[in-house]
C-alpha cells in the first residue's frame, strides 16, 4: 500500500464548471477526511466519513459541495458552479479506528478557478 | 475563535543553525492531542509526533524535539543543527473528539527556509 492517493493532482477549470475529485485511502483505514488549504493557511476541515457514512459536515462545505464513499473505499469530492472562491489544495485523510490517532494524508488535489 | 496559533510565519536560517517554531493552543477540553505535521513543496502532510494532554514529557527524535507546556498553553518544535532538508512549512495542529471521531484544527503554518 503506497498511502493516501488523490487524484488529479492539478485541476484548472473555467467558473461555473463542475469538478470532480478522487480519493483512494490506506486500505485498512476506515475513516476518511476531507481538508481544504487555501494559500498561506493550514487545512480547514469539510467532512468526514466513517466507512460509507457521511457523519460529519463543516459549514464550509456549502450547497454546491457533495461528497460520498460508496462501499466505505475510496471517496470523490464534487463541487457544482466551481467559484473563483473554491481555489484551493484540497485534501484527503484517512486513519484507522483508533482514538486520537493521526492522520495519514494524500498530496492533496490544488483546484484553480478560472 | 482560533484554536492553535503559529505566529512565526517564516523564519529563515543559515544550514547548521538550531530553531525553534512556536505554537500556542486554546482548548476547554481536558482530553486532547497535538501534533506537528511537515509540508513540503510536494504538498503532502507529513506526521511528526504526536502528543497527549496527559504527558508532558519532552520528546527528542534525532534532530527534533518538542517541548510541552500545559500551562502555558504551548507546543514548541525545535530544529537541532538544521538542513537543508528541512526547509518546509510545519503545522501545529489540535485534535478534540467531536462526538466519534477527531477533529483536527490547524495553526496557519511557518515556513521554515534552511539556506546552505
Amino acid at each position: 500500500d503506497t498511502g493516501v492517493s488523490q487524484n488529479p493532482r492539478h485541476k484548472i477549470t473555467k467558473r461555473g464548471q463542475n469538478v470532480t475529485f478522487r480519493c483512494d485511502p490506506i486500505s485498512e483505514h476506515n475513516r476518511l477526511y476531507w481538508y481544504r488549504q487555501t494559500l498561506g493557511q493550514g487545512p480547514e476541515f469539510l467532512t468526514y466519513f466513517q466507512n460509507e457514512a457521511q457523519l460529519e459536515k463543516s459549514r464550509l462545505l456549502s450547497d454546491r459541495f457533495s461528497a460520498e464513499r460508496p462501499k466505505g473505499s475510496f471517496s470523490t469530492l464534487e463541487i457544482q458552479r466551481t467559484e473563483q472562491g473554491d481555489s484551493a489544495m484540497y485534501l484527503c485523510a484517512s486513519s484507522p479506528d483508533v482514538a486520537n490517532y493521526g492522520y495519514t494524508f494524500g498530496s492533496g488535489t490544488r483546484l484553480t478557478v478560472v | 475563535a482560533q484554536k492553535v496559533t503559529q505566529a512565526q510565519t517564516e523564519i529563515s536560517v543559515v544550514e547548521k543553525e538550531d530553531v525553534t517554531l512556536d505554537c500556542v493552543y486554546e482548548t476547554r477540553d481536558t482530553t486532547y492531542y497535538l501534533f506537528w505535521y511537515k509540508q513540503p513543496p510536494s504538498g503532502e502532510l507529513v506526521f511528526l509526533i504526536r502528543r497527549n494532554s496527559f504527558d508532558e514529557q519532552n520528546e527528542i527524535s534525532g534532530r527534533y524535539s518538542w517541548n510541552f507546556q500545559k500551562s502555558t498553553s504551548s507546543f514548541n518544535f525545535t530544529i537541532t543543527a538544521s538542513q537543508v532538508v528541512d526547509s518546509a512549512v510545519y503545522f501545529c495542529a489540535l485534535s478534540e473528539k467531536v462526538y466519534n471521531f477527531n477533529k483536527f484544527y490547524f495553526g496557519s503554518g511557518t515556513k521554515l527556509n534552511v539556506k546552505p
